[in-house]
């Protein structure tokens, strides 16, 4: 069992490109959360996904943020014309209903 | 009304010493309480966690004490080793019907040193 794993783990870009972050859920784990942290500071609630659904999106920024589940594949967390307050960690857990692990996430710097 | 409020923001102890961290929730709903551990360039890792209905929880040298009343809940380290020097959070989730599903809500943070 590899755990959650997450793709890639640093990623730089320029300000205006697009972001794809990648998450693959813990084997037999069919909900998935994404969290950012912000430098010294906690994790923030942005969307929690089931399956081909978006079960809550209440942390997501209402513009430029995206993420999804599908059927088949890792969930992807878009976001689109990158600023510099989006340079983060990114990172992403699974549950079933007896467990919920997070990924060693996803470093974002936006230059 | 989903803020959990964590302190101090930073902690030194030497070896041996007993590190407390104290965290404050407002949602009442709130029904399951872990704490995570977490070092640089790691994701957070369950320590222990607690349910409201007990007041005190014991893992190893980790220690949650949980006070409904006051909806204040605490981690102590017992022993504290230099390994223990790492980030932790605590965080709160609604009820979810007994299951783990459900989103978090984290504390800022605490960072904690353990000198030798």
């Amino acid at each position: 069992n590899a755990g959650v794993m997450q793709n890639p783990r640093h990623l730089v870009r320029r300000r205006g490109q697009e972001a794809r972050l990648r998450c693959s859920p813990m084997k037999g784990h069919s909900h998935v959360y994404w969290y950012r942290q912000l430098p010294e500071e906690g994790l923030k609630f942005m969307v929690y996904l089931q399956k081909e659904n978006i079960i809550d999106e209440s942390g997501m920024p209402k513009e430029r943020f995206s993420a999804e589940f599908p059927k088949e594949g890792p969930s992807i967390l878009r976001i689109q014309q990158v600023v510099r307050g989006d340079s983060a960690a990114y990172f992403c857990a699974s549950s079933s209903s007896s467990g919920y692990t997070f990924g060693s996430g996803t470093r974002l710097t936006v230059v | 009304q989903q803020q959990v409020k964590q302190s101090p923001q930073s902690l030194i102890v030497q070896k041996g010493g007993i590190p407390i961290i104290n965290c404050a929730y407002e949602n009442t709903a709130f029904d399951y309480f872990p704490w995570y551990q977490q070092f640089p360039g790691k994701g957070p890792a369950l320590l222990i966690a607690i349910r409201p209905d007990v007041s005190e929880k014991k893992e190893g040298r980790f220690t949650i004490s949980f006070n409904k009343s006051a909806k204040q809940f605490s981690l102590h380290i017992m022993d504290s080793q230099p390994g223990d020097s790492a980030t932790y959070f605590c965080a709160a989730r609604t009820n979810a019907g007994g299951t783990s599903y459900g989103k978090l809500t984290f504390g800022q943070g605490t960072i904690l040193t353990v000198h030798p």
